[in-house]
């Protein structure tokens, strides 16, 4: 079956780094998405990633390794601002999204 | 640009009821669809439009149903509300389908069925 694992929940402190982890097991592959949603809000995009490699925007990087079916999403500089959850979607070999349950990130003063 | 605009934004409704859900964009989008997200769980979709008059089922489209008349309006009726469809309803666009196509989703609707 498909499957998208990510941690439910982690805690960091303003102005550090933090990494969220994403795995997945899908029927093909055709790129991973990392969405934001503030509590009570819709998602928003933030990355895609199709080739292994780094991709980075501002404070936010998102890592992939097809081998490994594996993704990251590094936010440096962290601000009040992240607290949020962070999804991770995959689209398979029909286009369709998988999603990941999100990781709701804490950000601490 | 309003973007995807949903309608509305709560709703309480009794086992049995029916009701639908707006949506609407303005940005020219081919591609609608209709997630359910739940907690502890990742978004569901569960119907979906690739074009005006063409739709199809997602992954949990049992009792709902969609129609696509226009480019702008994706509408999801309930037909017989239950407690199992309590959840927050997400609309979302994209340009077309394919590999980096990012979804616009509207604010939300939060359904609780009694």
């Amino acid at each position: 079956g498909q499957n998208i694992d990510q941690p439910t929940e982690m805690t960091a402190t303003e102005g550090a780094i933090v990494q969220i982890n994403c795995t997945y097991q899908t029927s093909g592959f055709n790129g991973l998405f990392w969405y934001q949603q503030h509590a009570g809000e819709a998602p928003t995009f933030l990355s895609y990633n199709v080739l292994d490699g780094l991709e980075e925007k501002g404070r936010f990087s998102s890592f992939l390794s097809r081998s490994k079916g594996y993704s990251y999403l590094l936010l440096k500089e962290l601000q009040m601002k992240d607290s949020a959850s962070y999804l991770c979607a995959c689209m398979d070999s029909n286009y369709q999204l998988i999603w990941g349950a999100g990781t709701k990130l804490i950000i601490k003063p | 640009n309003a973007g995807v605009t949903q309608t509305p934004k709560f709703q309480v409704l009794k086992t049995g009821q029916s009701m639908t859900l707006q949506c609407a964009q303005d940005m020219n989008h081919e591609y609608m669809s209709w997630y359910r997200q739940d907690p502890g769980m990742g978004l569901r979709l569960i119907h979906y439009s690739v074009g005006a008059g063409i739709t199809d089922q997602g992954e949990v489209p049992n009792g709902y149903n969609v129609s696509r008349s226009t480019t702008e309006d994706f509408p999801l009726r309930l037909l017989s509300a239950a407690p199992s469809q309590t959840s927050v309803y997400f609309c979302a666009s994209s340009y077309e389908t394919g590999t980096a196509n990012v979804l616009t989703f509207g604010a939300g609707s939060r359904l609780t069925v009694l």
